[in-house]
């Protein structure tokens, strides 16, 4: 079945670096753009980052840009999120998800799904 | 800050109908989907496009949009349906942004 499994969490110190990865599983992984999206301790979701299906194209959210990084290796199945220079406030689960959308008359749909279990990253000294 | 505003906490009887809204200028260009999120679980696509429902998901679950609003009915809530439940949609900068989330509770 199709699924995505985040590995790579852990505890770091403020500072410090840290390397997310996703594996996808039961589709085809090089024609879909994957995201990062991120939820803190009792706190809502907050999309992170998106990466085109042949990482032609990433996108941040604000919080992150210039500190993360999306990547993929098609050759792998695999996703990425390089999180640099981390700081408290990035500390959340975080989970990986598959873009789907398509076009119609009335205009563009945009979700997310399937979501990978989610991998809880600390950032605390 | 998000750009789609939710109800906070919503309560509903259990078998009656609850509609949970999602408010945002962006939700006038682009169509809202639907998330479901049960304590200590990932979250789960329970609505999409125009109203449209995964696989597996109750006919229960419906959408529908009018203007900067988005809406996911519930109608006739059971037990399970107990969860938080988030929008998501565009921001100004055509990122995708998620609502701020609405418990459902089921009494």
């Amino acid at each position: 079945q199709v699924q995505l499994v985040e590995s790579g969490g852990g505890m770091v110190q403020p500072g410090r670096s840290l390397r997310l990865s996703c594996a996808a599983s039961g589709f085809t992984f090089s024609a879909y753009g994957i995201h990062w999206v991120r939820q803190a301790p009792g706190k809502g979701l907050e999309w992170v980052a998106v990466i085109w299906y042949d990482g032609s194209n990433t996108y941040y959210a604000d919080s992150v840009k210039g500190r993360f990084t999306i990547s993929r290796d098609n050759s792998k199945n695999t996703l990425y999120l390089q999180m640099n220079s981390l700081r408290a406030e990035d500390t959340a689960v975080y989970y990986c998800a598959r873009d789907r959308y398509y076009y119609d008359s009335s205009g563009y749909y945009n979700w997310f799904d399937p979501w990978g279990q989610g991998t809880l990253v600390t950032v605390s000294s | 800050s998000s750009e789609l505003t939710q109800d906070p906490a919503v309560s509903v009887a259990l078998g009656q109908t609850v509609r949970i809204t999602c408010q945002g200028d962006s939700l006038r260009s682009y169509f809202a989907s639907w998330y479901q999120q049960k304590p200590g679980q990932a979250p789960i696509l329970v609505i999409y496009g125009k109203n449209n429902r995964p696989s597996g998901i109750p006919d229960r679950f419906s959408g529908s949009s009018s203007g900067n609003t988005a809406s996911l009915i519930i109608t006739g809530a059971q037990a399970e349906d107990e969860a938080d439940y988030y929008c998501n949609s565009r921001d100004s900068s055509s990122n995708p942004v998620f609502g701020t989330g609405t418990k459902v509770t089921v009494l």
